[in-house]
């Protein structure tokens, strides 16, 4: 089975801190995903990256920055935390050629 | 972003009733993933389809690929207590190694014993 874990399951934080949230996956998938998921808005796509040091924004990148180090690690930076960055973060990682996506458990991220 | 057409939003249902969703989109997709995620979860995925017309089960789960490629439904049979969650949809378009997957907008389901 697919395993992606995200380091912190809670998370509080205060305004203006540099937060990092750190993902790991173990079945060597190239293409990995940061989303963010808020009530009535559903999922929205931070940033992606499909290859090691590559990186492409999503939909709502602004406050967002990332890092692909490693293939099997892909970490999500808030260089500034504001109260609006309080949210669920969901990591998420795919092969992509007739394989689905897998999540990770969640990072409730509270910014105070 | 996108976001596919996901019905209906919410369902309340006595235990061992059938249940019914699904989701519709104006592009054509490669890919219908079905998904589950309980509350300060992430989500777990039930099902996927990779082929027009194809009706995959898990267990009382069922869900299809629809024909036009623009839709896809999911059933659950006989539903338990545990069943209640948030299911969605998520499709992908086109294809290639960058391609993003568009979302649902949830359907919520909640059983009475």
């Amino acid at each position: 089975d697919v395993k992606v874990t995200q380091s912190s399951r809670y998370l509080v934080k205060r305004t203006g801190e540099k937060v990092f949230l750190e993902c790991v996956q173990d079945m060597d998938h190239e293409n990995m995903f940061w989303y963010r998921q808020d009530p009535g808005l559903g999922l929205r796509l931070i940033y992606f990256s499909y290859d090691v040091k590559m990186k492409e924004k999503g939909d709502i990148p602004e406050g967002y920055s990332v890092s692909r180090e490693k293939k099997e690690r892909f970490s999500l930076i808030l260089e500034s935390a504001s109260t609006n960055q309080t949210s669920m973060y969901l990591c998420a990682s795919w092969r992509v050629y007739n394989s689905p996506l897998h999540f990770g458990n969640g990072t409730r991220l509270t910014v105070t | 972003g996108q976001q596919l057409n996901q019905s209906p939003q919410s369902m309340f249902i006595q235990e061992g009733e059938d249940v019914s969703m699904n989701c519709t989109s104006s592009s054509i997709f490669n890919t219908w993933l079905w998904y589950k995620q309980d509350p300060g979860e992430g989500p777990v995925l039930l099902i996927a389809l990779y082929k027009a017309g194809e009706l995959t089960s898990n267990g009382r789960l069922t869900a299809q690929f629809g024909i036009t490629r623009k839709d896809s439904f999911l059933n659950i049979s006989a539903s338990i207590p545990s069943d209640v969650g948030i299911y969605f949809c998520a499709g992908q378009v086109g294809g290639g190694a960058t391609n993003k997957l568009i979302f649902g907008t949830g359907t919520l389901l909640a059983v009475q014993p």
